[in-house]
């Protein structure tokens, strides 16, 4: 299996301010006949199911604000938020969809600062 | 637009089952697989299995091997998960989620409870 673990676990940013989240699975994503990598992120608000964010690992999802981005490739992977807002709050997770068991990373809780 | 809708909660007493049902629309549901991702209270996302709607192949975690079944009604475009032998572990919200490779979209999750 394919083990996804994202750092930090938790962190509070200001306003404005850049937020990063790491994640690395334990083998590589990227699939060498597409050239892709099979990671997506998720943002997930309390008491909703998680809204897709960023797939192939850095295309973002049609109506997701420009402020979210993904990079990386093979085993290392980050979500960075440009400039936080407060409706950004949230959980994050990422997820490989390389192959069965499709797992998830623990989730990162973003607070504001 | 793809839609998923669930059905509502469930209290179930340990030993039993439960059936959760997730409804597409918006979609051709033979085109996609559906998979099943379940969130304990306060925690993270634990992938279950999933279906190709379109041959009904399936697929599941091992963790749930011999405890899950996950069907499909093509006439209904609706996914359907069983859980069996539940225990006090198994209270969650189920989620269902359309995938050809992400997960996208997932319905509005179902709350089961294991109790006595």
């Amino acid at each position: 299996d394919i083990v996804v673990t994202q750092s930090p676990d938790s962190l509070a940013v200001s306003l404005g301010e850049r937020a990063t989240i790491n994640c690395k699975s334990s083998q590589s994503v990227l699939y060498s006949s597409n050239n892709n990598n099979y990671l997506a992120w998720y943002q997930q608000k309390p008491g909703q199911p998680p809204k897709l964010l960023i797939y192939w690992a850095s295309t973002r999802e049609s109506g997701v604000p420009d402020r979210f981005s993904g990079s990386g490739s093979g085993t290392d992977f980050t979500l960075t938020i440009s400039s936080l807002q407060a409706e950004d709050v949230a959980v994050y997770y990422c997820q490989q969809y390389y192959g069965a068991p499709y797992t998830f990373g623990q989730g990162t809780k973003l607070e504001i600062k | 637009q793809a839609h998923l809708v669930q059905s509502g909660a469930e209290v179930k007493e340990p030993g039993a089952s439960v059936k959760v049902s997730c409804r597409a629309s918006g979609y051709m549901f033979t085109s996609y697989a559906m998979h099943w991702v379940r969130q304990a209270p306060g925690q993270g996302l634990e992938w279950m299995g999933w279906i190709n709607a379109g041959n009904s192949d399936t697929k599941f975690s091992q963790k749930f091997q011999g405890r899950v079944t996950i069907t499909a009604d093509t006439s209904a475009n609706t996914a359907y998960m069983e859980l069996s032998s539940l225990r006090s572990e198994d209270t969650a919200v189920y989620y269902c989620a359309r995938a050809a490779a992400w997960f996208d979209p997932w319905g509005q999750g179902t709350l089961v409870t294991v109790s006595s």
